[in-house]
């Protein structure tokens, strides 16, 4: 079935290293993609998005890529604080009201 | 900035009790959405609703029901709870139309022994 992927549940950065982290999407008609942050005991909350008629955005410290050809996105992330360290979700619109979460990556930031 | 807010974060219930979960946001969005969240699974759709007394069913809507009276309010109802509704319940409301981000609650713990 549909499914929005990741490569990792997990990934360790040192503080001030740039974190990137990747997920894969199984839906080619797919046109809207966003990233969420969710910190412990919190709801996600919105990082960056991006529609399928782009390739890069970036935001404060952020960047999301978009690769349509082989249905990859990720999430870079400049300069990594420890205020960094949460779960990240990708999620897909897939049409209408559809979004379609991944399992999430969790960052932990080393001091 | 956007509150979405649930009246319970933790909650314990017994199975076969009905459970309610309130949500309420003060944006005025017209969409408002329930996710449970399970370790492994990501957020799954359990119901939405694009304005008053509408609804839709999402993904997992099996043994839950909603109710939108008022734009603001989006309740979640568990009819009998079952030990495999444990988990973390999650209330999200979103501009009107499709891709646009959503703004999410804290949260609902919800343990059902």
């Amino acid at each position: 079935g549909e499914s929005v992927g990741l490569h990792l549940p997990t990934l360790s950065v040192q503080e001030g290293d740039n974190s990137i982290i990747n997920c894969a999407y199984s839906n080619s008609a797919s046109d809207y993609f966003i990233w969420y942050k969710q910190e412990s005991g919190k709801g996600p909350q919105f990082i960056i998005d991006i529609r399928s008629n782009m390739d890069k955005r970036q935001g404060q410290r952020v960047t999301v890529l978009l690769n349509k050809t082989v249905k990859h996105l990720s999430l870079q992330i400049a300069a990594t604080q420890p205020g960094d360290s949460a779960v990240y979700f990708c999620a897909e619109n897939t049409g209408g009201f559809k979004t379609i979460f991944g399992a999430g990556t969790r960052l932990f930031v080393k001091a | 900035d956007v509150k979405v807010t649930q009246s319970s974060r933790y909650l314990v219930k017994r199975t076969g009790e009905k459970v309610f979960l309130e949500c309420v946001q003060d944006m005025d969005h017209e969409n408002m959405f329930w996710y449970r969240q399970d370790p492994g699974l990501g957020l799954r759709l359990i119901y939405f609703s694009y304005d008053v007394k509408m609804k839709e069913k999402g993904d997992i809507p099996e043994g839950y029901s909603v109710s939108r009276e008022k734009k603001e309010r989006f309740s979640l109802i568990l009819e009998s709870a079952s030990t495999n509704q444990t988990s973390m319940y999650l209330c999200a409301s979103s501009l009107v139309g499709y891709n646009t981000e959503a703004f999410f609650g804290q949260g609902t713990r919800l343990t059902v022994v």
